[in-house]
């Protein structure tokens, strides 16, 4: 079985100030991981994805994500918040192809100008 | 990336009557959708997932009679709530992977808001 925990349901940055979004998981087998984010009565935009391979994974928007087997870790960054930046992250695990994801319980994040 | 469009994306309903929601992946085959509920300021709650030819997997306390998911094409799945009632107004999303894949990438609507007067 799977689950995420994403620390802190609302996070607020300043514009131009790094951005940290934790989320840890648990998993039975090695995780496939996602980030996802949300806008206002809209549906999930893909962030940045885990599989295999390097650790040190880059999205859009500037966003990036590092894989921390060792602290079951997945934490999301970006190094300067935009006003845009604004919304619900959600950070999901899944066992591997073909399988369901599994949601945190979402961070909102503010941008304070 | 691949396209999952929803309709409606907004319907408001009379309590007693049913809707249907469509979840269409538009420039890939879905050989498995997945139905989620959103509650407000919280996370997804997956519903079931359907594949296509066969009866969905309806998730523990989810009311299969209640929301009725019918995946009868690669393209396309519904999801219709029967009998709503105040209780079920909720944001409701799609997602659907590709067949044929390694990518463990599922895309998603832009999900449904749904209004039970």
């Amino acid at each position: 079985a799977q689950s995420v925990t994403q620390l802190g349901s609302h996070v607020s940055v300043s514009e131009g100030a790094l951005v940290l979004l934790r989320c840890n998981y648990s998993s039975s087998v090695p995780p496939y991981l996602f980030w996802y984010v949300q806008y206002p009565n809209q549906g999930l935009q893909l962030l940045l994805k885990y599989t295999t391979g390097a650790t040190l994974v880059k999205g859009i928007n500037g966003f990036e994500a590092e894989f921390k087997k060792s602290e079951t870790s997945f934490h999301l960054t970006k190094p300067s918040a935009h006003m845009s930046d604004a919304a619900e992250y959600f950070c999901a695990v899944t066992p591997g192809a073909g399988n369901m994801l599994t949601f945190g319980g979402g961070t909102r994040l503010m941008v304070k100008p | 990336g691949a396209v999952v469009s929803q309709h409606p994306s907004r319907v408001i309903c009379k309590s007693g009557t049913s809707v249907k929601i469509e979840c269409r992946s538009l420039d890939f085959q879905a050989t498995t959708m997945f139905w989620y509920r959103q509650f407000p300021k919280q996370s997804l709650m997956l519903m079931a997932t359907s594949n296509e030819g066969s009866k969905a997997t309806y998730e523990q306390g989810v009311e299969k009679d209640k929301f009725l998911i019918n995946h009868a094409s690669l393209t396309l799945s519904t999801l219709t709530v029967t009998s709503a009632h105040p209780e079920d107004s909720s944001f409701y999303i799609c997602s659907a992977r590709a067949r044929e894949t390694i990518d463990t990438e599922a895309f998603f609507g832009q999900g449904t808001r749904l209004t039970v007067v």
